[in-house]
């Protein structure tokens, strides 16, 4: 089955604890893209990747790395979680860097940080 | 500044009834994006429309573009229960980047 997988599903965690929130596709995607969303304000695009060890920043990258070393993941890593980055996060990928297609999302990782 | 507009952001409504959701958008484009997204759930693609007077339909639902005006609409046709979710509009402005609607809340009632 076509799919974008996300783990963990939940996640509560404590300020400044590093964790990682894995993503994977087997479309072979070559875009890829990181969103948190919260209430009222859609969503937010934190980092993008068109292909293997490309990324470039989205919209609100502060407090987040990602790396892809591979075509099928894309892992979102806080190095240092704040409160102001509880949300919900989804994964997308889409077939073509142009975006011409529409984007498969993963079912959402939600994250509280106390 | 890039702004995505959903109009209205929560709408209840009866069954068999027929109503429009309107997205503005402030930069050049010509490619936007209609999800939906049922309560706890991800995001499921709706609609791609890739150029001006791009129309599409689904069902109950047809969503058009008008470049020019920067307006993309989502048109429900004799309203059920099942189309109850958020809809959300993203419009393309650089090839890789999305700008997003704040989404649209819709509740059918029987």
């Amino acid at each position: 089955e076509a799919q974008v997988t996300q783990n963990p599903r939940y996640l509560i965690t404590v300020t400044g604890k590093k964790l990682t929130v894995t993503c994977s596709q087997n479309m072979n995607h070559e875009y890829m893209s990181w969103y948190r969303q919260d209430p009222g304000l859609g969503l937010r695009q934190i980092y993008y990747s068109m292909n293997v060890e490309v990324t470039d920043k989205g919209d609100v990258p502060e407090g987040y790395k990602v790396s892809r070393k591979e075509k099928r993941n894309f892992p979102l890593i806080l190095e240092s979680p704040s409160p102001n980055q509880t949300s919900l996060y989804f994964c997308a990928s889409s077939l073509v860097p142009g975006l011409s297609y529409e984007q498969y999302f993963g079912p959402g990782t939600r994250l509280t940080v106390t | 500044e890039l702004k995505v507009e959903q109009n209205p952001l929560f709408l209840s409504m009866q069954e068999g009834k027929n109503y429009t959701i309107y997205c503005n958008y402030s930069t050049t484009s010509d490619r936007l994006y209609w999800y939906r997204q049922d309560p706890g759930k991800s995001l499921e693609s709706l609609f791609v429309l890739l150029s001006n007077g791009a129309v599409k339909q689904e069902g109950r639902l047809m969503a058009s573009l008008d470049t020019k005006a920067r307006l993309s609409t989502l048109h429900i046709t004799a309203a059920v229960h099942d189309l109850s979710a958020t809809y959300f509009c993203a419009v393309d402005y650089s090839n890789y980047q999305l700008i997003w609607g704040a989404g649209t809340k819709l509740i059918i009632k029987p």
